[in-house]
């Protein structure tokens, strides 16, 4: 069975403190590709970043970043220097597209991120 | 347009009747999922189309809930007899190629309410 475990249901940070957004997934699959999205009050899921299993390179794009760890079947997501507009609700997300033909998301419950002035 | 247009937005139905939730994917995007969200959940996955072909409907709850992509564009999804568990925000995603190897693109989605 495949699953997506983000066991922090809500955060709240003040400005410029940097944040850590935990995911841990469940796969026997050895192809499959992870996702962050970013779903803010608008509605719209985001995409952030996908990276798929043969790549364990962390990854850094402004103030995100991301720590990918096959050994705890973990892909950390974390926001330096956070702001304001960095709330939302965050959902880690993964796919095995050799396994399931379409490659349909199976996500996580999602962090609420809270970042007060 | 530029990116997946969702109608309506918004829906109010009275338990019991038909409804019926439209995705305009992004041109060209050969795949198309739908995903039901509950108030505080993650996604969850309906069904999936390549081009016009439904290749994975094992999400669906239920036989009320019927989705059809006739010409590879537009996709239209139906929940007939709607109850008061339909209640949910209805995404709609499409991606570039088959298998959802590339991202998908989400629309705003269509909350729908069923009193």
């Amino acid at each position: 069975a495949q699953k997506v475990t983000q066991a922090q249901t809500e955060i709240s940070v003040v400005e410029k403190e940097d944040v850590t957004l935990d995911c841990v997934y469940e796969t026997r699959d050895t192809t499959y590709y992870l996702f962050w999205y970013k779903q803010p009050p608008s509605g719209e899921l985001v995409f952030l970043i996908r990276r798929n299993s043969f790549d364990e390179q962390n990854e850094i794009s402004g103030r995100y970043s991301w720590n990918f760890q096959k050994s705890t079947s973990s892909f950390n997501f974390t926001i330096t220097a956070s702001q304001v507009v960095d709330s939302a609700v965050y959902f880690c997300a993964l796919s095995s597209p050799l396994y399931n033909q379409g490659g349909k998301l199976i996500f996580g419950q999602g962090t609420e991120l809270s970042v007060k002035p | 347009g530029a990116g997946v247009s969702q109608s309506p937005r918004y829906k109010v139905a009275k338990r019991g009747q038909d409804v019926a939730l439209r995705c305009d994917p992004i041109s060209g995007h050969v795949s198309l999922f739908w995903y039901q969200q509950a108030l505080g959940q993650g996604p969850e996955f309906l069904t999936y189309f390549q081009n016009e072909a439904q290749l994975d409907k094992s999400g669906l709850p239920s036989d009320r809930f019927f989705a059809e992509r006739p010409e590879g564009s537009v996709s239209t999804l139906k929940i007939q007899r709607t109850q008061q568990e339909d209640s949910a925000v209805y995404l709609c995603a499409s991606s570039p190629g088959p298998r959802g190897i590339q991202p998908q693109h989400f629309g705003d989605g269509t909350r729908l309410s069923i009193l």
